[in-house]
């Protein structure tokens, strides 16, 4: 079935360094991709989102691009913040005979800390 | 355009009541899905509702439970609750849904079950 992989662990980075959270896919088809962020005590919020092949998603500088042939939707940001401190989640949508009944599939969430 | 709202934001319930909670989703939203977050098995869909009818369900017991009113709005009821059902519940909302629909979340209604 359908499934979303993310890297393990929390991520712990310095103000201003660079941010990769890994995201591997398998799905019916070409379904859009999300990446979805939760800060502290919140509910989920999208990030961005490609719905095709090649497309590159981007939002207050987070950017990620959809590759078919690694079957993969990596987040990367160039410089982070301490406000980006949050949950960052990668989903796609349930795709099974034309239609997409509601269900998103998530993975696991990767805990981004960014330190001063 | 106001968002997703969810009701209440906290509940304490003992073990073997039951709960109803509420989802208000974004004006002209017709799609609601309901998941439970918990810190061991991650985001868990439960179900999902169109136009009031219950298109999808996820892998939980019975005790769960939901309907959509004709405005849009769905409620989820659990009953005889256990311990375990301690969660971070989140209500979403879609426009329509496909392969290219986002879903938009509420803050969600954290339940601790004593």
């Amino acid at each position: 079935g359908d499934s979303v992989t993310q890297m393990e662990g929390p991520v712990t980075l310095s103000e201003e360094a660079f941010l990769t959270i890994n995201c591997t896919y398998t799905a019916t088809g070409y379904p859009s991709l999300f990446w979805y962020v939760q800060y502290p005590g919140e509910g989920l919020q999208l990030l961005l989102k490609a719905t095709k092949a090649d497309d590159k998603g981007s939002n207050k500088g987070f950017e990620a691009t959809y590759r078919k042939e690694t079957t993969s939707f990596h987040l990367e940001k160039g410089s982070v913040q301490v406000s980006d401190s949050a949950v960052y989640f990668c989903a796609l949508p349930l795709w099974a005979g034309g239609t997409s009944y509601g269900k998103l599939t998530f993975g696991q969430g990767t805990i981004l800390t960014v330190h001063p | 355009k106001a968002g997703v709202t969810q009701t209440p934001r906290y509940l304490i319930k003992t073990r073997g009541q039951q709960v109803t909670l509420s989802c208000s989703p974004i004006s002209g939203h017709r799609s609601v899905s309901w998941y439970q977050q918990t810190p061991g098995q991650g985001l868990q869909f439960l179900f999902e509702y169109f136009s009031e009818t219950q298109r999808n369900k996820g892998n939980f017991p019975g005790r769960f439970s939901g309907r959509q009113f004709s405005n849009s709005r769905s409620e989820m009821n659990v009953s005889t609750l256990e311990l375990g059902d301690s969660a971070l519940y989140l209500c979403a909302s879609s426009f329509r849904t496909g392969m290219n629909t986002e879903a938009f979340f509420g803050q969600g209604t954290r339940l601790t079950v004593v």
